[in-house]
């Protein structure tokens, strides 16, 4: 089945500091990959996307490569602020394979805390 | 544009109840799928509707159920509730027409369950 590792945190970094958030997945078909990020109290918003091989998302600044050839999805920000702090989701989207649902597959999700 | 509602925010059951959780679908979002998210887990895909009809099932038992309503929005039907059910309840949204990335699914704050 499909699955998503994501790197353990919680993961604290300073201000300005450079971000890296390893993530890697295992599927059967031709995923999907995305970042969310979900802030306290509030439900899960996509940060970014990619949908083949060699497709870079971006936004606010952050971004992730689609490595098929290592299976990864690395999230990076080359200067978090302290308004970055919140939990990360890497996921995938296969609806190919299995029974079809266009259901998302998770990690478990990575906290981070920025410190001014 | 109005984005996804979930009702309520909180509740409290206790083991063996029944209980039915509601969501109102983004306007113009024809798909909705319900994840389950245990306390520091990653979201677990429950299932999607799509026009009123189930899309795809993850690994949940049946009393796990649901409903799709003509306006699309759903409830989200738990029967003879367990303690490990407690968790937080997430809707997400998206316009169905094609699957994978362009599918974007947008999640509502979701409903707190705790059963004792």
């Amino acid at each position: 089945g499909n699955s998503v590792t994501q790197m353990e945190g919680p993961v604290t970094l300073s201000e300005e500091a450079f971000l890296t958030i390893n993530c890697t997945y295992t599927a059967t078909g031709y995923p999907s990959l995305f970042w969310y990020v979900q802030y306290p109290g509030e439900g899960l918003q996509l940060l970014l996307k990619a949908t083949k091989a060699d497709d870079k998302g971006s936004n606010k600044g952050f971004e992730a490569t689609y490595r098929k050839e290592t299976t990864s999805f690395h999230l990076e920000k080359g200067s978090v602020q302290v308004s970055d702090s919140a939990v990360y989701f890497c996921a995938l989207s296969d609806p190919y394979s299995g029974g079809g649902a266009d259901g998302l597959t998770f990690g478990k999700g990575t906290h981070l805390i920025i410190q001014p | 544009e109005t984005g996804v509602t979930q009702s309520p925010t909180h509740l409290i059951k206790t083991r063996g109840q029944q209980v039915t959780l509601r969501c109102s679908s983004q306007s113009g979002h024809n798909t909705v799928s319900w994840y389950q998210q245990a306390l520091g887990q990653g979201p677990q895909f429950i299932f999607q509707y799509y026009r009123e009809e189930e899309n795809g099932r993850g690994n949940f038992p049946p009393r796990f159920s649901g409903l799709q309503f003509p306006n699309y929005s759903s409830e989200l039907n738990v029967n003879a509730l367990e303690l490990d059910d407690s968790a937080l309840y997430l809707c997400a949204s998206s316009l169905g027409v094609d699957r994978g990335a362009k599918n974007i699914q947008y999640f509502g704050a979701g409903t707190r369950l705790s059963v004792l």
